[in-house]
C-alpha cells in the first residue's frame, strides 16, 4: 500500500517569512495529491492539491510543487501570517473510483507574530 | 450545501464500554469514509463504504469495531469493548465517486477511554 512521509514535525517561522513542508510517497501510481489544514479542535480542510500531470500549482500564498520522478511533493507558503498556524497534512492517492487517501503524520506550523 | 454531519461532538467513557458515532454525508456522496486521528497523528484510515458496500476495511480492528451503512447514506461505527488506546478523534469523510477535488471531513467525534 502507499506510505507518506512528512517533514518537519514540527515548524516555527516569523511573520512573513516562507514556509515549506515537503513529502515523500511510495506508490509510483499515486496521481492525485491533496493538502489539508487543520486548526486546533477542528476538522481538516482542503487548501490546495496537485495532479500527477502538473508540476506546480498556486493560489495566492500558497503553491504546491511536485517532483514525479523523485515522488515527492511540497507545500509552500509565503508571507506567512499568525492564522496560518495550524497542523498541515499531505496525502496521496490514486484519483478515480474508489480513492483511498493515505495521509501524511503532519507538520505543526507556527508562525510568530 | 450542507457539510458532514457528525454526531455526538465528545464522549468520554470507561474501558470495556461500548461506544457509538453516527455520520451523516453530504446529500448525494456515494462513498462515505471513517478515519481514526489520534492525537499528534494524520488520519488513518478505519473503513471506507461505496453505497451500502464496503471497499476497504484493512485497518479496522474488527475484534471490536464495527461499521454499517445499511442504507447507503447515514453510517454508524461501533467500538466494543473500548480499549484506552481508542482515545482518539473518529472523522467522518465523504465524496463523489470519483471525485477530483478531495472530499469534506465531519466536524468528528472526540473519545476519551478513562
Amino acid at each position: 500500500g502507499e506510505n507518506v512521509e512528512q517533514h518537519p514535525s514540527t515548524l516555527s517561522v516569523q511573520e512573513g517569512d516562507s514556509a515549506v513542508i515537503k513529502c515523500t510517497y511510495s506508490d509510483s501510481a499515486s496521481n492525485y495529491f491533496p493538502w489539508y489544514k487543520q486548526e486546533l479542535g477542528k476538522r481538516p480542510q482542503l487548501i490546495i492539491d496537485i495532479r500527477s500531470n502538473v508540476g506546480e500549482k498556486k493560489d495566492q500564498r500558497i503553491a504546491v510543487t511536485l517532483n514525479k520522478t523523485a515522488k515527492h511533493f511540497s507545500l509552500h507558503i509565503t508571507e506567512t501570517q499568525p492564522e496560518d498556524s495550524a497542523v498541515y497534512f499531505c496525502a496521496a492517492t490514486l484519483e478515480g473510483g474508489y480513492q483511498k487517501v493515505t495521509f501524511g503524520t503532519g507538520t505543526k506550523l507556527q508562525v510568530i507574530p | 450545501e450542507a457539510g458532514v454531519a457528525q454526531s455526538p461532538r465528545y464522549k468520554i467513557i470507561e474501558k470495556r464500554q461500548s461506544v457509538a458515532f453516527w455520520c451523516n454525508p453530504i446529500s448525494g456522496h456515494a462513498t462515505l469514509y471513517w478515519y481514526q486521528q489520534i492525537l499528534g497523528q494524520g488520519p488513518k484510515l478505519l473503513i471506507q463504504f461505496q453505497n451500502n458496500g464496503v471497499v476497504d476495511d484493512s485497518q479496522l480492528p474488527k475484534d471490536r469495531f464495527s461499521a454499517e451503512r445499511l442504507k447507503g447514506v447515514d453510517s454508524t461505527l461501533k467500538i466494543q469493548p473500548a480499549k484506552l488506546e481508542d482515545s482518539a478523534v473518529y472523522l467522518c469523510a465523504s465524496s463523489l465517486t470519483g471525485q477530483r477535488y478531495g472530499y469534506t471531513f465531519g466536524s468528528g467525534t472526540r473519545l476519551t477511554v478513562v
